[in-house]
């Protein structure tokens, strides 16, 4: 069983530019979630995808955007990059079973200068 | 006020102790709640889920207490690789909650 996997690992990005992120669910998940996670604090809930559908949001701009495909692997879509988007960016995956807790990638570190 | 509050520590305890962690949720529509554990620098993995009831993993034990809205972690006979951090987690229909984490270290 292949767990979440993201990519890149690292990237570095400049002001105003654009990004896409990439996630692979775990085998048999079928809802994807993405967190925004800056130095010392938790990870803040950017939306959640079930079945192609984005039906959870969290309190980022329409800037941060997403897909989820077919095969249940997703895509974060951040435009105009700020300074303060420099973070570790999550992806989670989990079953339709609730009582189940998500299954995190290892994250991408973005770094926008 | 945050929606899920933790206490951030940092919590230091000696092998052997004893700790407890609480976090305290604002929605009273929550639906499930889990506690995370996050190393340094490595993403969130899941530790256990929470029940009313109250649930049992070993030396790690997990409380809800719904009417006054908070979880809490217990953990006993505390080991070196018990030092992390430990995320508390609530869920509502489709949006999940993280706390900021609470810090501990366990020493020889």
């Amino acid at each position: 069983e292949t767990g979440v996997t993201q990519s890149p690992t690292h990237l570095i990005k400049t002001r105003g530019q654009q990004v896409t992120l990439r996630c692979s669910s775990q085998s048999g998940h079928n809802t994807v979630s993405w967190y925004q996670q800056a130095l010392g604090q938790g990870p803040q809930f950017i939306f959640q995808y079930y079945r192609e559908e984005e039906n959870g949001r969290g309190n980022f701009p329409p800037r941060f955007s997403g897909l989820q495909f077919p095969n249940y692997s997703s895509e974060l879509n951040v435009n105009a990059l700020e300074l303060d988007d420099s973070a570790l960016y999550l992806c989670a995956s989990r079953s339709d079973r609730r009582v189940y807790g998500y299954t995190f990638g290892s994250g991408t570190r973005l770094t926008v200068v | 006020r945050k929606e899920v509050e933790q206490d951030p520590g940092p919590f230091n305890v000696p092998e052997g102790a004893t700790v407890a962690f609480n976090c305290t949720y604002s929605n009273s529509a929550s639906q499930s709640f889990f506690w995370y554990r996050q190393d340094c620098r490595k993403e969130p993995k899941l530790l256990m889920s929470v029940y009313s009831s109250g649930n049992e993993d070993g030396r790690f034990t997990a409380q809800l207490n719904r009417a006054s809205q908070y979880i809490s972690l217990l953990i006993r006979d505390s080991k070196l690789s018990d030092s992390a951090t430990y995320l508390c987690v609530v869920n509502n229909a489709g949006k999940s909650t993280f706390g900021d984490g609470t810090t501990l270290t366990v020493k020889p």
